[in-house]
């Protein structure tokens, strides 16, 4: 079976732009959540959707935004990009909501 | 969710049993433990989760104590690979959704 996708893996962006970001979850998987890692605060819970509905949020400004569509691939979007937003955003899968299964990430490079 | 605290780095001789230990003093009960790893530069890889009992699986083992406050998980027999960071987690899973909280972990090196 595949493992979760995301795409791109490596992307540059300037400052005040917006970026999207997206996740294919391994298939069968109905949640789909997004974390962002950087060196100083680690792994963050960014939000997690289930059947389209976001049902977590973490605590992240209104600039970060995410949706899921019917087949459960993932999209994740951050608006008026930041310095700070710098990271490595990581998108895992799930099937019975305990074991979370991670993609290989997308670095996000902000100049 | 519960706090979890961890040894920031441990050491271990490969091919021996390599014991991470993990406080969760404040865990409530209906929260489970979790552990994660992530090897450098990869997303986070699952190992194992428990609630109550001791688990094992073809990864390893976790053992939680009695009163839940803390527990540690066992990689039997130590290889290179498992050279990463180990990530204790307790986390609520209300009706399937699962927030996990990661802190800053255990770097565990294998030395040969």
């Amino acid at each position: 079976k595949a493992g979760v996708t995301q795409t791109p893996r490596y992307l540059i962006k300037t400052r005040g732009q917006q970026v999207t970001l997206s996740c294919s979850p391994i298939s069968g998987h109905r949640s789909v959540s997004w974390y962002q890692q950087t060196p100083g605060q680690g792994l963050q819970f960014l939000f997690e959707y289930f059947s389209e509905t976001q049902r977590n949020k973490g605590n992240f400004p209104g600039r970060f935004s995410g949706r899921q569509f019917s087949n459960s691939r993932s999209e994740m979007n951050v608006s008026t990009l930041e310095l700070g937003d710098s990271a490595l955003y990581l998108c895992a899968s799930s099937l019975s909501g305990f074991e979370q299964y991670f993609g290989p990430g997308t670095r996000l490079t902000v100049t | 969710d519960a706090k979890t605290t961890q040894p920031p780095s441990m050491d271990c001789a490969e091919g021996r049993a390599a014991n991470l230990p993990c406080n969760h003093s404040t865990i409530s009960g209906n929260e489970y433990v979790y552990w994660y790893r992530q090897i450098h530069s990869q997303g986070p890889q699952y190992i194992i989760h428990g609630l109550k009992n001791n688990e094992t699986n073809e990864m390893a083992s976790l053992i939680i104590t009695e009163d839940r406050k803390s527990s540690t998980l066992i990689l039997p027999h130590a290889t290179l690979r498992d050279t990463a960071v180990y990530y204790c987690i307790a986390a609520l899973i209300i009706q399937g959704a699962q927030k996990l909280v990661f802190g800053q972990g255990t770097r565990l090196t294998i030395n040969p």
